[in-house]
C-alpha cells in the first residue's frame, strides 16, 4: 500500500519560500509510470494543480505559479518536494501530494497525502 | 486553457436516492475524465477514472459515463456515507490538469 506524507512548516512569512516534503512508502518514487505531483486547496475552496516532476526529472507547472515554482524528486530518499517562492496571503492553502498515474486515457491521482495546512502570515 | 463546469454546485438528496452530477469540458477531451469523492478535513479519493472506469474497492453504486465535452457522475442509491464533495477533473491538456469547481452533496 502506497503511503504519501507531507511535512513542513506550517506558517510561512509573506514574501519568503514556502517548502514542502513528500516522503513516498510502500512504493519506489523511482518506478515509471507515475509522475510526482503537488495540489493546493484555498480554505473552502476546490483543488488547483500547481505541477509535477516525473523521476527521470521531467517537470511541468501550471502556468499561473511557473515563475514561482519549483518541484524536484529525490530518488535516494524516496521523498519529493516543493518550493514555493515569494509567497502571499493568497498561498495559504492546504497542500497535497499525490502520485499521478500515466494512464492509457489519461492521468489521475491514485494515492493522494493527508494534507497540510500552510498559512502565509507575518 | 480547459475549463471545466460541474453542475449542480450543490445537491440536497436522501438516503436511497439516485443522484446524477453533471460536468462539462469546455473543448472537447475524449475520455480524460475523472471523478474525486472529499469529505470534510480529508483527501480527495479517486473515484472513476478515464470516465467510466471503476477505481478498485469503489462500490459499484458509483457509475460514470459521457465522451467528448460532457460527462455524468451517478451514484445509484446513496449511502450515508456518500454525502461529501465531488470533483472532475480533466487530464486531456497536460500538463495542465483542471478540476472542476466541485459538487457538494447534501442530506435532505
Amino acid at each position: 500500500q502506497v503511503q504519501l506524507q507531507e511535512s513542513g512548516p506550517g506558517l510561512v512569512k509573506p514574501s519568503q519560500t514556502l517548502s514542502l516534503t513528500c516522503t513516498v512508502s510502500g512504493g519506489s518514487i523511482s518506478s515509471g509510470g507515475y509522475y510526482w505531483s503537488w495540489i493546493r486547496q484555498h480554505p473552502g475552496k476546490g483543488l488547483e494543480w500547481i505541477g509535477y516532476s516525473s523521476h527521470s526529472g521531467n517537470n511541468y507547472y501550471n502556468p499561473s505559479l511557473k515563475s514561482r515554482v519549483t518541484i524536484s524528486v529525490d530518488t535516494s530518499k524516496n521523498q519529493f518536494s516543493l518550493k514555493l517562492t515569494s509567497v502571499t496571503a493568497a498561498d495559504t492553502a492546504v497542500y497535497y501530494c499525490a502520485r499521478v498515474v500515466d494512464g492509457g486515457y489519461g492521468d489521475y491521482v491514485d494515492y493522494w497525502g493527508q494534507g497540510i495546512l500552510v498559512t502565509v502570515s507575518s | 486553457d480547459i475549463q471545466m463546469t460541474q453542475s449542480p454546485s450543490s445537491l440536497s438528496a436522501s438516503v436511497g436516492d439516485r443522484v446524477t452530477i453533471t460536468c462539462r469540458a469546455s473543448q472537447s477531451i475524449n475520455r480524460y475524465l475523472n471523478w474525486y469523492q472529499q469529505k470534510p478535513g480529508k483527501a480527495p479519493k479517486l473515484l472513476i477514472y478515464a470516465a467510466s472506469s471503476l477505481q478498485s474497492g469503489v462500490p459499484s453504486r458509483f457509475s460514470g459515463s459521457g465522451s467528448g465535452t460532457d460527462f455524468t457522475l451517478t451514484i445509484s442509491t446513496l449511502q450515508p456515507e456518500d454525502f461529501a464533495a465531488y470533483y472532475c477533473q480533466q487530464s486531456f491538456s497536460t500538463p495542465l490538469y483542471t478540476f472542476g469547481q466541485g459538487t457538494k452533496l447534501e442530506i435532505k
